[in-house]
């Protein structure tokens, strides 16, 4: 089974400049998750969606980032403009979670993420 | 105060010895407590989820919950090199919201 694919896995840019990340989840899976995670910290949920609807957006920073998961299967992350405290890895996860599955369908499985670098 | 509380590190061990990693947790809402493993570069990978009081044992490892005190422990026995890694506590809500500790980086010496 392949597991989460993300790109790029490393992008350097300067502040103000725009950025984009893609994930494509497991194959079925119909919850998907944007997290962020700072150095030494652990993952941030971003955003999470259930199939293409937005189940939890409450920690994205909406003046600048924004997400979309089209036909409930690919998503992309984008930054505009981006900060220098935007440096980051950018994680993407999913899991079978549906609004009837419960927590016992809720395992995760991350991608390798995509590490953000802002000058 | 964060909702997750992490002990952190980072701890170094030599091989064979028992590793003890811990958390702490604010809200009594949370039900659904897992850890997890992260090698360096790569994303988390899940080790161990619990949902109840008491220990849960996989091989190596034993997660143990204790949710009148909202404390999570997990215990890897006979610990080799391969072990090293930064692992993260997790905590789940019945909305599926999972908040991370942040981290407990475990070096195991040969």
């Amino acid at each position: 089974e392949a597991g989460v694919a993300q790109s790029p896995r490393y992008k350097i840019i300067e502040k103000r400049q725009s950025v984009a990340f893609w994930c494509n989840p497991i194959s079925g899976h119909a919850t998907l998750y944007w997290y962020q995670q700072i150095l030494g910290q652990g993952p941030k949920l971003l955003i999470q969606f259930q199939n293409n609807g937005v189940v939890d957006d409450s920690q994205l920073p909406k003046d600048r980032f924004s997400a979309e998961r089209l036909k409930g299967v690919d998503s992309t992350l984008k930054i505009q403009p981006a900060k220098l405290e935007d440096s980051a890895v950018y994680l993407c996860a999913s899991s079978l979670r549906t609004k009837t599955s419960g927590l016992r369908a809720d395992t995760q499985y991350f991608g390798p993420g995509t590490r953000l670098t802002v000058l | 105060q964060k909702e997750v509380e992490q002990d952190p590190g980072p701890l170094s061990v030599p091989e064979g010895a028992i590793v003890s990693l811990n958390c702490t947790y604010s809200n009594s809402a949370f039900q659904y407590f897992m850890w997890y493993r992260q090698y360096s570069r790569k994303g988390p990978e899940l080790l161990m989820y619990t949902y109840s009081s008491g220990n849960k044992e996989d091989g190596r490892f034993t997660a143990q919950v204790d949710k009148s005190s909202k404390y999570i422990s997990l215990f890897i026995r006979d610990s080799q090199p391969s072990d090293s890694a930064t692992y993260l506590c997790a905590v789940n809500t019945n909305a599926g919201k999972s908040t991370f500790g942040d981290g407990t980086t475990l070096t195991v010496k040969p």
